[in-house]
């Protein structure tokens, strides 16, 4: 069964330091890697989707590495900022729309 | 942007009573799932719907739940009757072609709190 861990828990960082997020899951025979932010009280919203042929996704600030082989994904946000203050959450699907999460890495920036 | 709703927003239900939670997906998505959140716990997948149909079904969603596409815009989740541990966050999601590739839509969720 495909496990997915998130480490660290935490992370505070001052405002314009870059954060690093981590995520690693057991079965590497995976299709996608998608990264989510979720604020307090309310829903995910989906950040990035990236396959399991490619080995970055960007948007923005935001770049998102995968490296089945050693079973690991990044998220990197450059010059944080305070609205980037959030849980965030990776999952890879088991099958069809069911996705197995990791439990989140939750972000405080600094002012 | 599209996107999923869900209401209410939060609900409030003594244990045994039954509750319907609504979702109203992106229009042209075919596929829609259910997934909840126990508070400090991680999201969990509960049932996936298509074509009127579930289509697949995690141990949690056991005869005390059920999802139904009453029209063709709303999709629900009855729980038949409440317990204290059906307390989380539950998530409605829908993706369009239910591809693996395929980003899900997750709406704001509804706080269900049993008493």
């Amino acid at each position: 069964k495909q496990e997915v861990t998130q480490i660290p828990a935490a992370l505070s960082v001052p405002e314009g330091e870059n954060l690093v997020l981590n995520c690693s899951f057991t079965d590497s025979a995976i299709y996608n890697l998608q990264w989510f932010r979720q604020d307090p009280g309310k829903g995910l919203t989906s950040l990035l989707l990236i396959q399991s042929s490619q080995r970055e996704q960007t948007s923005g600030r935001l770049n998102a590495s995968l490296d089945k082989s050693s079973g690991r994904s990044t998220l990197y946000i450059a010059a944080s900022q305070p609205g980037d203050s959030a849980t965030y959450l990776c999952a890879v699907p088991d099958s069809w729309g069911k996705l197995q999460f990791g439990a989140g890495t939750q972000v405080v920036v600094t002012p | 942007e599209p996107e999923v709703t869900q209401t209410p927003s939060h609900q409030v239900t003594q244990m045994g009573q039954e509750v319907i939670l609504r979702c109203v997906p992106i229009s042209n998505h075919l596929y829609f799932y259910w997934y909840r959140q126990i508070l400090g716990q991680k999201v969990e997948f509960l049932v996936s719907f298509y074509n009127n149909e579930i289509s697949e079904k995690s141990e949690i969603f056991d005869d005390q739940f059920s999802v139904e596409r009453p029209d063709g815009s709303n999709f629900t989740l009855k729980i038949r009757s409440t317990k204290l541990e059906d307390s989380a966050m539950y998530f409605c999601a829908s993706s369009a072609t239910g591809g693996f590739n395929e980003k899900l839509f997750f709406g704001s969720g509804t706080q269900l709190s049993v008493l």
